[in-house]
């Protein structure tokens, strides 16, 4: 089945420090969509992506989608410690009985103030 | 504007015991999701209603599993008999029709013993 890997896995970085993660695919979406999952909450959606080569930002977040329709990255600059998080990639797959969203592994954020 | 309810939070039981899980979508969305997300993992979707037909349930596991949406509006997941496997936190989401972006609920961690 699809899959995305998602890297890194985890990052420890400063506060104030830029943070840059991203995901692949072996197949190719037309949605990507960025969440972040706080402890003991659902996630929340941070960016959409809708064409490739889409470049969008959000605040200090900014997102793209890849030329290919393969990959996307996250960048998040001048981190503060709410921050720290789960942060999730994940392409949306349309198929004969509808769509769905397939998610990567989470990148594990944690911010030193 | 009210998010995704999901009842309970927490659920801790013995394994061969039944659990039921139910989920309220944002008011006037369709399209109802429910997600299994396992500890260090991205969630995954088991089931999609649309309004209360089901679109893709191609990852419940039906010998166990089940899950119905009667008016289109409200959605229960039921486990019978839980396995030690299905410890995991359980994520409902839904999405309105124009541009089906998915919004999740907080999820009910189930820990089975």
């Amino acid at each position: 089945g699809q899959q995305l890997n998602q890297s890194p896995q985890s990052m420890f970085i400063q506060e104030g420090e830029d943070v840059s993660m991203n995901c692949t695919s072996s197949s190719i979406f037309n949605t990507w969509l960025w969440y972040k999952q706080d402890p003991g909450e659902g996630p929340v959606l941070l960016i959409a992506l809708y064409k490739a080569g889409e470049l969008t930002s959000n605040g200090r977040l900014t997102a793209q989608f890849g030329i290919t329709r393969k990959d996307s990255f996250l960048n998040i600059s001048a981190s503060i410690p709410s921050d720290v998080g789960i942060y999730f990639c994940a392409g949306r797959d349309v198929y004969n009985q509808g769509e769905k969203l397939i998610f990567g592994q989470g990148t594990e954020l944690s911010v030193k103030p | 504007e009210a998010g995704v309810a999901q009842s309970p939070r927490y659920k801790i039981i013995e394994k061969r015991q039944s659990v039921a899980f139910w989920c309220n979508p944002i008011s006037g969305h369709a399209t109802l999701y429910w997600y299994q997300q396992i500890l260090g993992q991205g969630p995954k979707l088991l089931i999609q209603f649309q309004n209360n037909g089901v679109v893709d349930d191609s990852q419940l596991p039906k010998d166990r599993f089940s899950a119905e949406r009667l008016k289109g509006v409200d959605s229960t997941l039921k486990i019978q008999p839980a396995k030690l496997e299905d410890s995991a936190v359980y994520l409902c989401a839904s999405s309105p029709q124009r541009d089906n972006i998915q919004y999740f609920g907080a999820g009910t961690r189930l820990s089975v013993l």
